[in-house]
């Protein structure tokens, strides 16, 4: 039963504190994303990768960190340096990057 | 500066009758097009796609429709039922400029009367 899960589904944080979002795809997808979605904004990406060991920063990648060391995995880290870190955050993952992508059940934090 | 525009927040329809949502952009190089549909608490999921050397394209219920003059596209549901309740995201990508990671829209959330 192929799909992405994310984990955990809400997540608490005090301010200052880094957090890591798990993103695990059994897919065998070589592209994966990160993206912020906040009330009433569109999906903004924050970081992507296309294949192992190689990511690149997106839109809004300031106070995040990212790693793809296994195909299947890409997470990422809330730093304390993120302004406004309480959001809902979604992985995805594409065959590659012409394909339409297949999201995670996405992580709300809640930085307090 | 938003370069995928879903002007309506919100649109409210009766169970059975069309649902037209509706999408602009503003980049020219925009060629691949995609709409996804997210409920509450979920990831989106992947609905329907067009390429720009089309006009539409349709999958049972689901039809889009693009007017690259106009820089508009158009998401049509027709029979809707209560179950498209979503929020409906529409998506562009340049491929032909190298850029594939598409952009998103705001956002438009749909209300299915019964």
């Amino acid at each position: 039963d192929g799909g992405i899960t994310q984990s955990p589904k809400y997540l608490f944080r005090k301010e200052g504190q880094n957090v890591t979002l798990s993103c695990e795809q059994n897919l065998n997808h070589d592209a994966m994303y990160w993206y912020r979605q906040d009330p009433g904004q569109g999906l903004r990406l924050i970081y992507y990768s296309q294949i192992v060991n190689d990511f690149q920063k997106g839109d809004i990648a300031e106070g995040y960190s990212v790693s793809r060391e296994k195909k299947e995995s890409f997470p990422l880290t809330v730093t304390s340096a993120q302004k406004n870190p309480t959001a809902f955050y979604l992985c995805a993952s594409s065959i590659g990057f012409f394909n339409e992508q297949f999201f995670g059940p996405g992580t709300r934090l809640t930085v307090l | 500066d938003q370069q995928v525009k879903q002007n309506s927040p919100s649109l409210s329809v009766q169970e059975g009758r069309i649902s037209i949502l509706n999408c602009d952009y503003t980049n020219s190089m925009f060629d691949y097009f995609l709409w996804y549909k997210k409920y509450p608490a979920e990831g989106p999921t992947f609905l329907i796609s067009i390429s720009s050397i089309k006009d539409k394209n349709e999958d049972g219920r689901f039809t889009v429709f693009l007017n690259k003059s106009a820089k508009h596209l158009s998401l049509h549901i027709v029979p809707s039922q209560p179950g498209d309740s979503a929020v409906y995201f529409c998506a562009a990508s340049a491929t032909s400029g190298g850029s594939y990671i598409p952009t998103f829209g705001r956002g438009t959330s749909l209300i299915v009367h019964p």
